[in-house]
């Protein structure tokens, strides 16, 4: 099992330009959500899906878009890129809650830079 | 309005010393309390978590001591090692487990 993949790893962008991080997992969990990582913040959530063709925001959705086609799938699109969208991020998924084990496995993260 | 509050922000401990990691949460609706585990350029990673329904839980050298009626949790490195150096973060999650939300972290330095 690959577990959590993401990319591109790094990216670089300018102001207003729009771009798609790609998330993929290959255990079949029907929860995904994407996570941004800042110095002294924590990771905080963005939007999550709880199943292909649902999606929901999180703690700081704008500027951000989601879609969930395939269990598989979760890309993030940046529709207009500002400054304070440079960070980390961090696609997760995992079994539906409900278990004795609620882990969220994270991807390895994509670094962004916006100018 | 921060829902888990970690302390302290950084830590450094001696090889062999105990680490201790201190967080609050405020809503009484979270019922499962992870801990991850976090290396520089890596994702998080899940260290041990607890339930609410118990009051300690144990895992090697790892330990999280849970207060329900203070709404504390805290995580104890016993036997601290340098390759526990890492970023650690506590987080709740909400009955619908349909998010984690997460203390700001916490950096831990163990010296040899």
């Amino acid at each position: 099992n690959a577990g959590v993949t993401q990319t591109p790893k790094f990216q670089v962008l300018k102001t207003g330009q729009s771009m798609t991080l790609q998330c993929a997992q290959d255990m079949n969990h029907e929860y995904m959500s994407w996570y941004r990582q800042d110095p002294g913040m924590g990771l905080r959530l963005i939007h999550y899906s709880v199943g292909a063709g649902i999606t929901d925001q999180g703690e700081v959705p704008n500027g951000y878009n989601v879609s969930r086609s395939t269990t598989e799938d979760f890309p993030l699109r940046l529709l207009s890129a500002a400054p304070s969208q440079t960070s980390v991020y961090f696609c997760a998924s995992s079994y539906p809650p409900g278990g004795k084990n609620n882990e969220q496995f994270f991807g390895p993260g994509t670094r962004l830079t916006v100018l | 309005q921060q829902q888990v509050k970690q302390s302290p922000q950084s830590l450094i401990v001696q090889k062999g010393g105990i680490s201790i990691i201190n967080c609050a949460y405020e809503n009484t609706a979270f019922d499962y309390f992870p801990w991850y585990q976090q290396f520089p350029g890596k994702g998080p990673a899940l260290l041990i978590a607890i339930r609410p329904d118990v009051s300690e839980k144990k895992e090697g050298r790892f330990t999280i001591s849970f207060n329900k009626s203070a709404k504390q949790f805290s995580l104890h490195i016993m036997d601290s090692q340098p390759g526990d150096s890492a970023t650690y973060f506590c987080a709740a999650e909400n009955q619908a487990g349909t998010a984690l939300i997460f203390g700001k972290g916490t950096t831990l330095s163990v010296s040899s």
